[in-house]
């Protein structure tokens, strides 16, 4: 148990419907993270919140919405995904200020986009 | 460019030897570094770490090296045990950069 829950741990969708992964932190952090973990790539920083504000983009097509609602929570909004999408999603959070930015990782979501 | 390098993408050790890990990065301005563990179907877990004001800090049988001239850091694993097997990731950050930058992994895999 790492303090912080990812829900679904797999979700198969088509290329027309809508899902949202959900993220839940139980560390007292204050910034959460989406991470994609593709075969044979590095781990990919989608999107930062810090104090539930997105503080960072990195370039992520549109059909990928976070969502922040407190800084205990952190969704991921799907839609009109492509296959190349599949991919294990990371949530991640971290208490920021203190000089380190050690993240605490979820057991993921395995996506598959058919 | 930021980036995370790892030298092997496999490494294959005898159980009860030692496994060395090797991570290259890129970035000067990189002063804190990371080693995680992931095992199948689980998200990375958190190893240890290591300031860059230090060359080496040590763990429960794990030790990381850090030698800032070349850029390379280490993660050596004492009597390496069946449990040990997973994907090993190097990360690093930045002074006043808030995020992880992530090497590509290296899978650590132990023979009886």
């Amino acid at each position: 148990e790492t303090g912080v829950t990812q829900t679904p741990r797999h979700l198969v969708m088509g290329m027309t419907n809508k899902k949202s992964l959900k993220c839940e932190q139980h560390l007292g952090h204050n910034a959460m993270y989406w991470y994609k973990q593709s075969a044979k790539k590095p781990l990919e920083l989608m999107f930062v919140y810090n104090f539930k504000e997105q503080t960072e983009n990195n370039s992520v097509p549109s059909r990928f919405s976070p969502e922040c609602p407190n800084s205990s929570h952190l969704f991921l909004h799907l839609h009109t995904l492509q296959p190349e999408d599949s991919a294990l999603y990371l949530c991640a959070s971290s208490q920021e200020g203190q000089g380190r930015t050690e993240a605490f990782f979820g057991q993921g979501t395995r996506l598959t986009v058919v | 460019g930021e980036s995370v390098g790892l030298h092997l993408p496999t490494l294959s050790v005898q159980e009860g030897d030692n496994s060395i890990i090797n991570c290259a990065y890129s970035n000067s301005a990189s002063d804190y570094f990371i080693w995680y563990k992931q095992e199948s179907g689980k998200g990375p877990q958190f190893i240890i770490d290591i300031r860059s004001n230090m060359d080496k800090r040590q763990g429960q049988r794990v030790t990381v090296l850090l030698n800032k001239t070349v850029k390379h850091l280490s993660l050596q694993i004492a009597a390496t045990q069946p449990g040990d097997s997973a994907v090993y990731f190097c990360a690093e950050n930045s002074r006043g950069a808030q995020k992880l930058v992530f090497g590509q992994g290296t899978r650590l895999t132990i023979n009886p």
